[in-house]
């Protein structure tokens, strides 16, 4: 079984323009979430996402949005970019049968220059 | 305002010898707390978890134990090996959250020498 995939694996974007990250999670799983993980620091919760509903949201400013569409598949908008949005951005599938079974994908890795 | 900490960025330790890792959180509302291990290039991915109801949680080599006075848990792995070497995060939920958001500390580089 494949595991969750994130496209694109690296990015880089200049101050001012918008991204956009996407996850596909593990086949079956219906909830995916999203962290950005800040160098030094552990990753930060972003949203989460269960059949295609908003289920929580981390204490990020509006520039940064999601959706999941209908296979379960998410995206993660990011507007107005900052040099402070350079990171890891991480997306977990599943989670919804308790929190060990949250699974992490490899992450994008974005750079804003 | 970090709600979990982990305060050794690194750790050093021999091969076959102990390794102990060490979290510290300050919200009473946790009642699940996990530990993850990630290496370069690749997502975070769970190793072992507990409950607050528990106080220690053993899988093979590696034992987690919870001290909910003190809000602090740690992680031993016995023996260590060089493939052991990875940086660990610790993190922490509260169950009656339904996002299931995991709160983590900034990590613990392991390094285990041969």
């Amino acid at each position: 079984d494949a595991g969750v995939t994130q496209s694109p694996t690296h990015l880089i974007k200049t101050r001012g323009q918008q991204v956009t990250l996407r996850c596909s999670p593990i086949s079956g799983h219906k909830s995916v979430s999203w962290y950005q993980q800040v160098l030094g620091q552990g990753p930060q919760f972003i949203f989460q996402y269960y059949e295609k509903e908003e289920r929580g949201r981390g204490n990020f400013p509006d520039r940064f949005s999601a959706r999941q569409f209908p296979n379960y598949s998410s995206e993660l908008n990011v507007n107005a970019l900052l040099l402070g949005d350079s990171a890891l951005y991480l997306c977990a599938s599943g989670g919804w049968e308790g929190p060990d079974t949250q699974y992490f994908g490899p992450g994008t890795r974005l750079t804003v220059l | 305002d970090q709600q979990v900490k982990q305060n050794s960025p690194s750790l050093s330790v021999q091969e076959g010898r102990i390794s102990i890792l060490n979290c510290d959180y300050t919200n009473s509302m946790f009642d699940y707390f996990l530990w993850y291990k990630k290496y370069p290039a690749e997502g975070p991915t769970f190793l072992i978890s507990i409950s607050s109801i528990k106080d220690k949680n053993e899988d093979g080599r590696f034992t987690v134990f919870l001290n909910k006075s003190a809000k602090h848990l740690s992680l031993h792995i016995v023996p260590s090996q060089p493939g052991d070497s990875a940086v660990y995060f610790c993190a922490a939920i509260n169950l009656m959250d339904s996002s299931y958001k995991l709160i983590f500390g900034s990590g613990t580089r392991l390094l285990v020498r041969p």
